[in-house]
């Protein structure tokens, strides 16, 4: 796989706490994704980032925010988990936005 | 706009018989075509992409699938199953004129081998 590392890999807390997921790439990717993945869903996009700085909303970006001060990191923020929030949360990384992407191994959160 | 439809939840089959996953998809444009492959409590995994180069795209682990423009299908096949490959499979799309829009999954398939 592309390098991908996730953390934390799994992660209980409590409605209405801060959350913050953490992917890292050492593929010097320009693209990286928060994928949420739910049974019967497939996995759905939350937001996306195109470059340092640069990102852009998803079909489910409510309740979350993202930054990327660096190529190799893209933080997923929760500002306040809720239990719909409960999830299986997939980073990945591409070269280029219509291309192959590569996973992370995904972090496991759940809001109680 | 772009979707993907996988036409069954659960495939079950004999180790030693063929598997076939349905796949049709929705696309305004010429679409890039992905199947990925999630092992329990794993990442996804690509198996194959089909990018316009050959309507009939060989992947990883003896799986192959075949783009039919004219049935907007692109359906997953493998002539003869292994246990290893119980695992949920995903039918992905991407449009190659919206840069950025990632990925459109299918809801999935999960494929049962029993000996």
């Amino acid at each position: 796989d592309a390098g991908i590392t996730q953390s934390p890999r799994h992660k209980v807390t409590e409605t209405g706490t801060p959350v913050t997921l953490r992917c890292h790439q050492t593929e010097n990717h320009r693209y990286m994704y928060w994928y949420r993945q739910d049974p019967g869903h497939g996995l759905r996009l939350i937001h996306y980032s195109y470059g340092v700085k640069d990102t852009d909303k998803g079909e489910v970006s409510d309740g979350y925010s993202v930054s990327r001060s660096k190529t190799e990191d893209f933080l997923l923020t929760l500002e306040s988990a809720t239990s719909s929030q409960t999830s299986v949360y997939f980073c990945a990384t591409g070269t280029s936005g219509t291309d192959t992407q590569y996973f992370g191994p995904g972090t496991r959160l759940t809001v109680l | 706009a772009q979707s993907v439809t996988q036409l069954d939840s659960h495939v079950s089959v004999s180790e030693g018989t063929p598997v076939l996953l349905r796949c049709n998809y929705s696309s305004s444009y010429s679409p890039s075509l992905f199947w990925y492959v999630q092992h329990p409590n794993k990442g996804l995994q690509l198996l194959l992409k089909y990018t316009s180069a050959a309507t009939l795209v060989k992947g990883i682990n003896g799986f192959e699938a075949e783009f039919k423009k004219s049935e907007t299908s692109f359906h997953l096949t493998k002539p003869s199953a292994h246990m290893s490959d119980a695992a949920e499979y995903f039918c992905v799309v991407s449009d190659k004129q919206q840069a950025g829009t990632a990925l459109i999954f299918g809801k999935g398939t999960t494929l049962s081998v029993s000996s």
